[in-house]
């Protein structure tokens, strides 16, 4: 059973702060990952993806990815209240991709 | 129409009933899946389409049918509703699905409730 952990949260940060979010994944062989952000009420959003160990940025997001210790993150720096959402962690293998349950950033004016 | 589209957006349904629920992509994307996102479970894959003409299971295909006729469409039936698939229910398409590289987009989604 393949399975992606992560902190269902809330996480709470003040705005300007650095966001955190945190994933671990159980497939030792899965090949690419991907955050998604999802509004309340809303569709899940592909923010970023990375398939490579290190890190990798787009604007105020960073990815960064450790396969030997199966874990992926996602940074956020000045956090801001549009921030604020349910941050969804996938992992894919193949053709396969597994959600994580999502961890929720509130981000507090 | 830019993306994916789906309807209906929203429907309550008697138990029993059946229902279609409509996807439609104009982003000439191979691979269609649809999803279905539940409180404290998260996103289930309920079944997949390769490419126009083809089908598979997901996770949790039980009481649910689809077909894929052309690339740009994928509707999902439910043939007898029951309360259990009261869900939300997500749409989502990818370049192609045989590749790891293959980041999927999704609808925005119809809540359904089934009573």
């Amino acid at each position: 059973q393949k399975e992606v952990e992560q902190n269902s949260g809330p996480l709470s940060v003040p705005e300007g702060a650095i966001a955190s979010l945190n994933c671990t994944y159980s497939d030792r062989g899965s090949q690419s990952f991907f955050w998604y952000r999802q509004y309340s009420g809303k569709s899940p959003e592909l923010i970023m993806f990375i398939y490579s160990n290190g890190d990798k940025e787009d604007g105020r997001f960073t990815a960064q990815l450790n396969k030997a210790s199966q874990y992926v993150s996602l940074l956020i720096r000045d956090s801001q209240p549009s921030d604020s959402a349910t941050y969804l962690c996938a992992v894919s293998r193949y053709s396969t991709l597994t959600f994580g349950k999502g961890t929720m950033l509130l981000v507090s004016p | 129409i830019a993306g994916i589209t789906q309807a209906p957006t929203s429907q309550i349904l008697a138990a029993g009933r059946r229902m279609t629920l409509r996807c439609t992509q104009d982003m000439r994307h191979n691979a269609m899946y649809w999803y279905r996102q539940d409180l404290g479970l998260g996103l289930r894959l309920i079944h997949y389409s390769n490419t126009a003409g083809t089908t598979g299971k997901g996770e949790v295909p039980d009481g649910y049918s689809v077909s894929r006729a052309n690339t740009d469409d994928f509707p999902l039936t439910l043939a007898s509703a029951v309360p259990s698939q009261t869900s939300v229910y997500f749409c989502a398409s990818s370049r192609d699905r045989y590749s790891s590289y293959n980041e999927q987009f999704f609808g925005p989604g119809t809540r359904l409730t089934v009573l």
